[in-house]
C-alpha cells in the first residue's frame, strides 16, 4: 500500500498571505495525485487532479506541483473561505489501493 | 446540476447488517464510476469501494472487503452498499462519489452517518 504523508499537520496563515502544503508519497505515483478541501460539517471538494489541474470552478489562486513522489499545494492570497484541512489522494496502484492523507488543516493565524 | 444524495445510515449492533444507498442526478449515471468513501468521527478519509459504470470491475479496500458489496442500478440511477458483519471500527460517515476516470472523486454527497456500538 502506497502511504502518503502530509505536512505540516497544521498551517497557521493570516489572510492574503501564501499556503504552501506538502504531500508525499511512499513510492512514486507518477502524476496521479489529487488534491480536496473538506470544511467542517461538509463533505470534500475536488480541487486538483492529475496533480496539477484544476477541477471545475475551481479559483485560479489555488495550485497543484510536482510528481512522483513529492507534491504540493500552493493556495495564493488566502481568503476567508479557504481556511480548511485539505487532503492529497493517490491513484497509482493497480490493482487499486486508492490511499488519502492525513490531512492539513489551515488556519486564521 | 451533479447530485448526490445519500440514506440509510443508523445506529446497529456489532455483527450487525445495514445497506446505504445513494440517488444520483444532473449527469448521465451509466458513463462514471462510483465510489463508496467514510470518514470515522474526527479522522481522515478512507476510501472503501468503487464500480464500473457497467457494474465491473469492483474493488474494496482490505478492511472491508468480504463484509461490504457494492453495487449499482443503472436503470434507476442508484449506488448501493451491502455492509454485513459490522464492527465498531466501521462507524463513519459514508459519503457517495462519483469517481471520474476511476481515478479521483469529482462529486461527493453529504454522507450517511453508520454508528456501530451495542
Amino acid at each position: 500500500e502506497i502511504v502518503m504523508t502530509q505536512s505540516p499537520a497544521t498551517l497557521s496563515v493570516s489572510p492574503g498571505e501564501r499556503a504552501t502544503l506538502s504531500c508525499r508519497a511512499s513510492q512514486s505515483v507518477s502524476s496521479n495525485l489529487a488534491w480536496y478541501q473538506q470544511k467542517p460539517g461538509q463533505a470534500p471538494r475536488l480541487l486538483i487532479y492529475s496533480a496539477s489541474t484544476r477541477a471545475t470552478g475551481i479559483p485560479a489562486r489555488f495550485s497543484g506541483s510536482g510528481s512522483g513522489t513529492e507534491f504540493t499545494l500552493t493556495i495564493r492570497s488566502l481568503q476567508s473561505d479557504d481556511f480548511a484541512i485539505y487532503y492529497c489522494q493517490q491513484y497509482h496502484d493497480w490493482p487499486p489501493k486508492i490511499t488519502f492523507g492525513q490531512g492539513t488543516k489551515v488556519e486564521i493565524k | 446540476q451533479v447530485q448526490l444524495v445519500e440514506s440509510g445510515g443508523d445506529l446497529v449492533k456489532p455483527g450487525g447488517s445495514l445497506r446505504l444507498s445513494c440517488a444520483a442526478s444532473g449527469f448521465t449515471f451509466t458513463n462514471y464510476y462510483m465510489s463508496w468513501v467514510r470518514q470515522a468521527p474526527g479522522k481522515g478519509l478512507e476510501w472503501v469501494s468503487y464500480i464500473g459504470s457497467g457494474g465491473s470491475p469492483i474493488f474494496y479496500a482490505d478492511s472491508v472487503r468480504g463484509r461490504f458489496t457494492i453495487s449499482r442500478d443503472n436503470a434507476n440511477n442508484s449506488l448501493y452498499l451491502q455492509m454485513d458483519s459490522l464492527r465498531a471500527e466501521d462507524t463513519a460517515v459514508y459519503y457517495c462519489a462519483r469517481w471520474d476516470f476511476g481515478d479521483y472523486a469529482a462529486y461527493w454527497g453529504e454522507g450517511t452517518l453508520v454508528t456501530v456500538s451495542s
